[in-house]
């Protein structure tokens, strides 16, 4: 069974400046899809970047980007220039690319902006 | 921004009562999921669709039941709703096997 790890519970930045965000996993597959999603206090859950195991490229998306490794099976998230409406938990989550399409969240990470 | 919707957004009831979780999408997607969220914790998968007439349990073991009689439709329902299962239920959608999960805004439920 795949397993997704989130080691940093709370992390703080300040307004403008950049944080990354750790998310390791465990697979024994080799084609699969990475997420980040964002879930504010509202509580629902944002998708803020996907990645694809068999794209070398990271995936960005404005002041998102990750850092996909793959033999490190590792997916950091990269927040440039923080926001005030960043503040909110993120949870990884891994998928198998194989029939099911069911998603494996980390733990979360509780990011705090302070101004 | 997806379209998938969640009634009640916020439930207090008493122990014993039956309720229905419901959920909604108008985005034509073939699969939907629950999923379970104590506060501050990951999300448990406790049931998923992959059509009409299509149900199976997920990873978390859950009292819940579900139903999927038509393709935007995904309701959940406890017969008989205690104290444990006090919690956030997310509903989320997608299209085909590749596709990215879309998550409503969740039920919060509380029973007292």
């Amino acid at each position: 069974a795949q397993t997704v790890t989130q080691s940093q519970p709370e992390m703080s930045v300040q307004e403008a400046e950049t944080v990354t965000l750790s998310c390791t996993y465990d697979t024994s597959e080799s084609d699969y899809y990475l997420f980040w999603y964002k879930q504010p206090p509202s509580r629902q859950m944002i998708l803020v970047i996907r990645q694809e195991a068999y794209k070398q490229q990271n995936a960005t998306e404005n002041r998102f980007s990750v850092n996909f490794q793959k033999a490190a099976k590792s997916f950091s998230l990269k927040i440039s220039d923080s926001q005030l409406g960043d503040a909110a938990m993120y949870f990884c989550a891994y998928r198998s690319a194989g029939a099911g399409n069911m998603l494996t969240f980390g733990g979360g990470t509780r990011l705090m902006v302070k101004p | 921004e997806a379209d998938i919707y969640q009634t009640p957004r916020y439930l207090v009831i008493g122990t014993g009562k039956k309720i229905t979780l419901e959920c909604s999408q108008t985005m034509g997607h073939d699969k939907m999921y629950w999923y379970q969220q104590d506060p501050g914790m990951e999300l448990h998968l406790i049931h998923y669709s992959y059509g009409v007439n299509s149900t199976e349990k997920g990873d978390l073991s859950s009292e819940s039941t579900v139903s999927r009689i038509r393709t935007e439709h995904f309701p959940l329902t406890l017969e008989s709703a205690r104290p444990s299962h006090t919690s956030q239920y997310l509903c989320a959608s997608s299209l085909g096997v590749s596709e990215t999960q879309y998550f409503g805004p969740g039920t919060r439920l509380l029973v007292l």
